[in-house]
């Protein structure tokens, strides 16, 4: 198994400003995985990071709105940019030190765009 | 196209009652299938996974799922359901190169 942690758990931000959301794993793991669940909804792939490369992103999602860094083996960035309230969600790490099979969570990002 | 079903948006059951989510998968080869739980304001947790094997798997908290491949079905149970129950639960699928979760089914217990 593999212990997530996100930060921050919860934030209120302005519309057109930025947040960056951390994400931190017990254990080195090859992928590392950005979810986006909108209020009453499932969850929606935004962005598969790899260690050392560009993350590859979901039709619908783009770099510039959602960046995403993934300096080593265990961390990893999303940065919602440009806010607005649409992007009132909650974002969910996710990761499988395994491989790939299972997938592991932090608590969410529950972010409210104002 | 792979998608995950969760027929059930909503479930209300009585404190002690027995429990059954629904779950069914479309994919052509059985993927690895999981049921996950998420308490308000939560991430999600898993309760339990199916990869291969016995087709009844036994999870965390109580419960159970079991694998039926002719129904392509997944379905979670619990015997005795506990007020700490209540929450949202993701039934998800893996094919080996992406995860699919279907809609979730939210659970009421009342006392």
């Amino acid at each position: 198994s593999a212990v997530i942690s996100q930060k921050p758990s919860r934030d209120i931000c302005q519309r057109g400003t930025s947040l960056t959301i951390q994400c931190q794993v017990d254990s080195q793991v090859t992928m590392m995985f950005w979810y986006r669940q909108q209020p009453g909804q499932s969850l929606t792939l935004i962005a598969t990071a790899n260690q050392g490369s560009e993350a590859t992103y979901e039709s619908g999602f783009v770099i510039d709105k959602f960046p995403i860094s993934r300096p080593n083996l265990t961390f990893s960035t999303l940065t919602v940019s440009n806010m607005s309230p649409e992007d009132s969600s909650i974002y969910l790490c996710s990761a499988d030190p395994g491989g790939g099979i299972e997938a592991f969570f932090g608590q969410g990002t529950r972010l409210t765009v104002v | 196209a792979q998608s995950v079903t969760q027929p059930d948006i909503h479930i209300t059951v009585s404190e002690g009652a027995s429990l059954e989510l629904r779950c069914n998968y479309s994919y052509g080869a059985t993927p690895y299938l999981f049921w996950y739980v998420q308490s308000p304001g939560q991430g999600l947790q898993l309760l339990l996974k199916y990869f291969s094997g016995d087709t009844l798997v036994q999870g965390i908290k109580g419960f159970e799922a079991e694998f039926k491949r002719s129904q392509s079905s997944f379905n979670l149970r619990k015997p005795s359901v506990h007020w700490s129950d209540a929450a949202e639960y993701f039934c998800a699928a893996n094919t080996g190169n992406q995860f699919y979760f279907g809609t979730g089914t939210s659970l009421t217990v009342i006392p």
